[in-house]
């Protein structure tokens, strides 16, 4: 399985961007990345997903290097809304399942 | 927006009992997943269903797990005999196709309390 490393946890003060990262330096090319969090005591939620090129959508955005060995997600102003666990999975050709990882843990400060 | 349903929210019950757990995927969808989350811990896969077959599961689904579309819209989790051990929070996930490009949508979960 593809894998992934996020730093465990993050801090930032609201309405200010927050840009989380993610190493994946074993994706393979046809591997897309996907974000998701999960607020407390909630399911995982659906964030942004991309496979080469950069990606926007109503909540954040997605940054992918080059050579797609890492990647951002971008939240334009962090709101108290948006503390959470952020996961960055890698979705492999031939397999349905997610594979999360510990995530990482967004404190956003008032 | 449509959103996958669980049901209960919270289930208690005792070691060695049968529990059923519910889900109503999204009514388009295809493609039919159940996550568990220990506290504290990761989210893990434990199987996925697609046209009344178990499509992949991991080491965790063993026998004492099973899995069925009862009809159109359900989808449950059956623990057979349950043990300490899958006291969780359980996720039903699905997904309108298996494309590497879609997206799998999540319940809230049902939190499994296993005495």
């Amino acid at each position: 399985d593809a894998k992934t490393t996020q730093p465990n946890s993050m801090e930032s003060n609201e309405e200010e961007p927050v840009h989380l990262p993610c190493n994946h330096s074993t994706i393979s090319g046809t591997d897309y990345i996907h974000w998701y969090r999960q607020l407390p005591s909630q399911g995982p939620e659906y964030v942004i997903h991309g496979l080469t090129s950069n990606v926007n959508n109503r909540m954040a955005s997605l940054a992918i290097a080059e050579d797609r060995k890492s990647s951002t997600l971008i939240l334009h102003r962090a709101t108290l809304r948006d503390a959470a666990v952020y996961y960055c999975i890698l979705i492999t050709s031939g397999t349905y399942k997610y594979i999360f990882g510990t995530g990482t843990r967004l404190k956003v400060l008032a | 927006e449509p959103e996958v349903t669980q049901t209960p929210s919270h289930q208690v019950t005792q070691m060695g009992q049968e529990v059923i757990l519910r889900c109503v995927p999204i009514s388009n969808h295809l493609y039919f997943y159940w996550y568990r989350q220990i506290l504290g811990q990761k989210v893990e896969f434990l199987v996925s269903f697609y046209n009344n077959e178990i499509s992949e599961k991991s080491e965790i689904f063993d026998d004492q797990f099973s899995v069925e579309r009862p009809d159109g819209s359900n989808f449950t989790l059956k623990i057979r005999s349950t043990k300490l051990e899958d006291s969780a929070m359980y996720f039903c996930a699905s997904s309108r196709s298996r494309d590497r490009g879609d997206i799998q949508y999540f319940g809230a979960g049902t939190r499994l309390s296993v005495l």
